[in-house]
């Protein structure tokens, strides 16, 4: 069975910093992975999927197969940036899998 | 205004009590989802649904049933036996094809049990 970890349940960081956001995942398959974002008080949403390799304000993702991870990064972290992210994983069979979550925080 | 609709949005229940949560979606999508956050746990499957008349467990469902009798509704009935139902649930649902990875979120559902 596939498996998400985030291994930090809170990150926090000050404005301007560099953040990085940890992800790693077990599949035996070829997965899809994706960050999802949920900001206080709202829905959880779609923030970036790696089949895009998109950047999504400010934030990107690359898939490291031979270290099995989706880091979510950001080079200069705003306080609009604090939320609840969380790392996911879809199999073949449209599971999608989400990881602990993160909590971070963007300090002034 | 299309969506995912889930409803109560905050319910209470006795100990003891079967409760059955709604959630309605007018997207037509095939596959449906319920999960359950508890803090510091994030987001745990329960059951999912990739079609009409069909639906499989996920990681955490004992104490829990649903049913998929119409493609927009995938009700969660939480049992008496499930131990700590007290809980924050979302429903899910995401369309077919190469849509099929982008995932639509309802409000949640606020379950406490007292």
């Amino acid at each position: 069975a596939q498996r998400v970890t985030q291994p930090e349940k809170l990150l926090s960081v000050f404005k301007g910093a560099p953040v990085e956001l940890k992800c790693n995942y077990s599949y035996s398959g070829s997965p899809e992975l994706f960050w999802y974002v949920q900001y206080s008080r709202q829905r959880l949403q779609l923030l970036l999927r790696h089949i895009s390799r998109e950047s999504i304000k400010g934030f990107t993702a690359d898939l490291n197969k031979g270290e099995t991870s989706f880091h979510l990064k950001k080079p200069f972290a705003q306080e609009e940036d604090s939320a609840m992210y969380y790392c996911a994983l879809i199999d073949a069979g449209n599971m999608l899998t989400f990881g602990g979550g993160t909590r971070l925080m963007v300090k002034p | 205004d299309g969506g995912i609709t889930q409803s109560p949005k905050y319910l209470f229940r006795k100990e003891g009590q079967n409760v059955t949560l709604s959630c309605e979606q007018n997207l037509n999508h095939d596959a449906m989802y319920w999960y359950r956050q508890d803090p510091g746990q994030g987001l745990r499957l329960i059951y999912y649904s990739q079609i009409v008349n069909d639906f499989q467990k996920g990681d955490i469902a004992e104490g829990y049933s649903v049913s998929r009798e119409k493609k927009e509704s995938f009700p969660l009935t939480v049992t008496s036996a499930q131990k700590n139902p007290t809980a924050f649930y979302l429903c899910a649902s995401s369309p077919p094809g190469t849509e099929r990875n982008t995932i639509y979120f309802g409000e949640g559902s606020w379950l406490t049990v007292v």
